[in-house]
């Protein structure tokens, strides 16, 4: 079945980089009409969407984020990655790794959740 | 962006009660709305896409109605497993976005 995993360090230092990856298994992340996305969650608190990336690289970025966010895919591996710049204590959250099938436009399929606190 | 604005942000209830959650969007959205449950420590579930089709193994207490801006999602007999945060979140377009949540606790 389909299964998504997210993996990276659970400490950051601010003003340095989140760096995310996503490890996808059960589903090729080049098939067909999907988009993989990212998605977090501050302590206690509601859900964000960051963005996509989909198998071609093209991505699209939530505006209130996109000067700080990139990502990257590597087919090869079946994984998707988040790097986010500059980070603050703000960006202290639950990171989530989703796939958005465009069949139905909705996340079906979301990772445990990863999360990254911002301190030195 | 599309504002996604949900209430109440929190309600208690009790078990067998039915439970009605709104949701409205800052602009029409046809059906492109899904709803979730999350509860601590997990990740969101979907339980309702398409504003009202039940999502495969959902059970048929949870239903959903509404296209436009203005969303539902009722909870026809509450039971002990219900007790969570239900999110709405809008597909219409990007940037994605999602309700504040409703936090639904036992009375």
């Amino acid at each position: 079945q389909v299964q998504l995993q997210e993996s990276g360090p659970g400490l950051v230092k601010p003003s340095q980089t989140l760096s995310l990856t996503c490890s996808v298994s059960g589903v090729s992340i080049t098939s067909v009409g999907y988009y993989w996305s990212w998605i977090r969650q501050h302590p206690g608190k509601g859900l964000e969407w960051i963005g996509y990336i989909h198998y071609s690289g093209s991505t699209y970025y939530n505006p209130s984020l996109k000067s700080r966010v990139t990502m990257s895919v590597d087919t090869s591996k079946n994984q998707f990655s988040l790097n986010l710049s500059s980070v603050t204590a703000a960006d202290t959250a639950v990171y989530y790794c989703a796939r958005e099938w465009s069949a139905t436009g909705y996340f079906d399929y979301w990772g445990q959740g990863t999360l990254v606190t911002v301190s030195s | 962006d599309i504002q996604m604005t949900q209430s109440p942000s929190s309600l208690s209830a009790s078990v067998g009660d039915r439970v009605i959650i709104t949701c409205r969007a800052s602009q029409g959205i046809n059906n492109y709305l899904v709803w979730f449950q999350q509860k601590p420590g997990k990740a969101p579930k979907s339980l309702i896409y398409a504003a009202s089709t039940l999502q495969s193994g959902v059970p048929s207490k949870f239903s959903g109605s509404g296209s436009g801006t203005d969303f539902t999602l009722t909870i026809s007999s509450l039971q002990p497993e219900d007790f969570a945060t239900y999110y709405c979140q809008q597909y219409h377009s990007y940037p994605r976005t999602f309700g504040q949540g409703t936090k639904v606790e036992i009375k």
